[in-house]
């Protein structure tokens, strides 16, 4: 069974602060993904990997960073938070490029005050 | 771009199947077109991916057209449980700059005893 795990289920930060979500996978797998879900906007992707230290942006990367230094571990980062960023914040992991089964991990529920 | 529009919600009775179709224009003609269940505060669970035509699982079954611009989920005989938001995720490929995963709007299925 693929397992995704993120840090935290819920996470208190204030503006301004230097926030990290990390998300691990055990089942070996190039891609990993950062979504955020919101209310009446469903997921949207922020950042995606295909491999160790690359990178490609999704749909929203503006406000975030991320990190990819060993193939399992798959950092968000949120420079300076803001109230805006206020979120679900759900990792996935996918064998393969394209629409492919992607496995989520729980979700990181993040409140910026 | 390519874009996905699914029907927002729909109510079912227990034991009927159930079918919920996302429309998808301009996909990658090369890719699968994956279907996820998210319960609330839990990440997307994989249901079922296709290319063409039609797969079944031991949970769904995934129709898909010759065009390609749309795909059917079907549940068969749904329970209490089945009771989730459901969301298609289709890939756009084609032109220049990286590749786009796109998420349809999610059906909210309520399942009714």
């Amino acid at each position: 069974d693929v397992k995704v795990t993120q840090s935290s289920r819920y996470l208190v930060k204030r503006t301004g602060e230097k926030v990290f979500l990390e998300c691990v996978q055990d089942m070996d797998h190039e891609n990993m993904f950062w979504y955020r879900q919101d209310p009446g906007l469903g997921l949207r992707l922020i950042y995606f990997s295909y491999d160790v230290k690359m990178k490609e942006k999704g749909d929203i990367p503006e406000g975030y960073s991320v990190s990819r230094e060993k193939k399992e571990r798959f950092s968000l980062i949120l420079e300076s938070a803001s109230t805006n960023q206020t979120s679900m914040y759900l990792c996935a992991s996918s064998l393969r490029q394209g629409a492919y089964e992607q496995y989520f991990g729980p979700g990181t529920r993040l409140t910026v005050t | 771009l390519a874009k996905t529009t699914q029907p927002i919600s729909m109510d079912s009775y227990e034991g009927q199947e159930v079918n919920i179709t996302c429309s998808h224009n301009n996909i990658a003609t090369n890719d699968y077109i994956t279907w996820y269940q998210q319960f609330p505060s839990q990440g997307p669970r994989f249901i079922i991916q296709g290319y063409k035509t039609k797969v079944t699982n031991e949970v769904a079954s995934l129709f898909i057209p010759a065009d390609r611009k749309s795909s059917t989920l079907s549940l068969p005989r749904v329970s209490l449980s089945d009771t989730a938001v459901y969301y298609c995720l289709v890939g756009d490929g084609r032109g220049a700059g990286t590749y786009k995963y796109i998420f349809g709007t999610g059906t909210r299925l309520k399942v009714l005893a």
